[in-house]
């Protein structure tokens, strides 16, 4: 059964404390993304990897930095987390660069206190 | 400033009748318009989508119809049925830079009342 894993699947931190956000696929696709996803505002890109040390920006990235060391994981990292930062972040994956069919994990909702 | 818009935010419907959702965007280089689906607790999965050279998709149930001179389209779900109150995300997809990215609506909530 093919998937996109995240882990946790709920989270609490305090402000100022990090956090990491972990994500695998079993499908060996190329491009990964992580999301968040608030009330009314639909899902925003927070930055996209297209293949092992490969990332690039997406639109709301700042306070955010990824990794992805093996091609079937990403990670999500929070410096120094924010209460603003609290929000539900999906993960995803495509099979190839350009791919226009995403599959999404089932996400992680973070609470920053 | 890229943006796909949703209306309306919630829309309650019998069982059985057409549900209706709509979606607007701005920019023209717009090529391709997935519809995901998405229930409380899981993440979206594409439902049905279509390209900028068609101006219908029907699958089943669900139809998209799109209208590219006015930068339209709208979900149409005929005899609604309980399970699929669900929120539902129009998106839109820009080549750019060499990937795909996908620009999402804000969802219209859709309850199917039996």
């Amino acid at each position: 059964d093919m998937k996109v894993t995240q882990m946790p699947r709920y989270l609490i931190k305090r402000m100022g404390e990090n956090v990491l956000l972990e994500c695998g696929q079993d499908m060996s696709h190329e491009t990964m993304y992580w999301y968040r996803q608030d009330p009314g505002l639909g899902l925003q890109l927070i930055y996209i990897s297209y293949d092992v040390d490969s990332n690039s920006e997406g639109d709301i990235p700042k306070g955010y930095r990824v990794s992805r060391k093996k091609r079937e994981h990403f990670s999500l990292i929070l410096d120094s987390a924010k209460t603003n930062q609290t929000s539900v972040y999906f993960c995803a994956s495509s099979l190839r660069r350009g791919d226009t069919e995403v599959f999404f994990g089932k996400g992680t909702r973070l609470t920053v206190v | 400033q890229q943006q796909v818009r949703q209306s309306p935010q919630s829309l309650t419907v019998w069982e059985g009748e057409t549900a209706i959702l709509n979606c607007s965007y701005e920019d023209s280089t717009f090529n391709y318009f997935p519809w995901y689906q998405q229930f409380p607790g899981e993440g979206p999965a594409l439902l049905i989508s279509i390209s900028s050279v068609s101006d219908k998709k029907e699958d089943g149930r669900f139809t998209i119809f799109f209208n590219k001179r006015e930068k339209k389209l709208s979900l149409h779900i005929t005899d609604s049925q309980p399970g699929d109150s669900a929120t539902y995300f129009c998106a839109a997809s820009i080549y750019q830079g060499g990937s795909a990215k996908l620009i999402f609506g804000e969802g219209t909530k859709l309850t199917v009342s039996s």
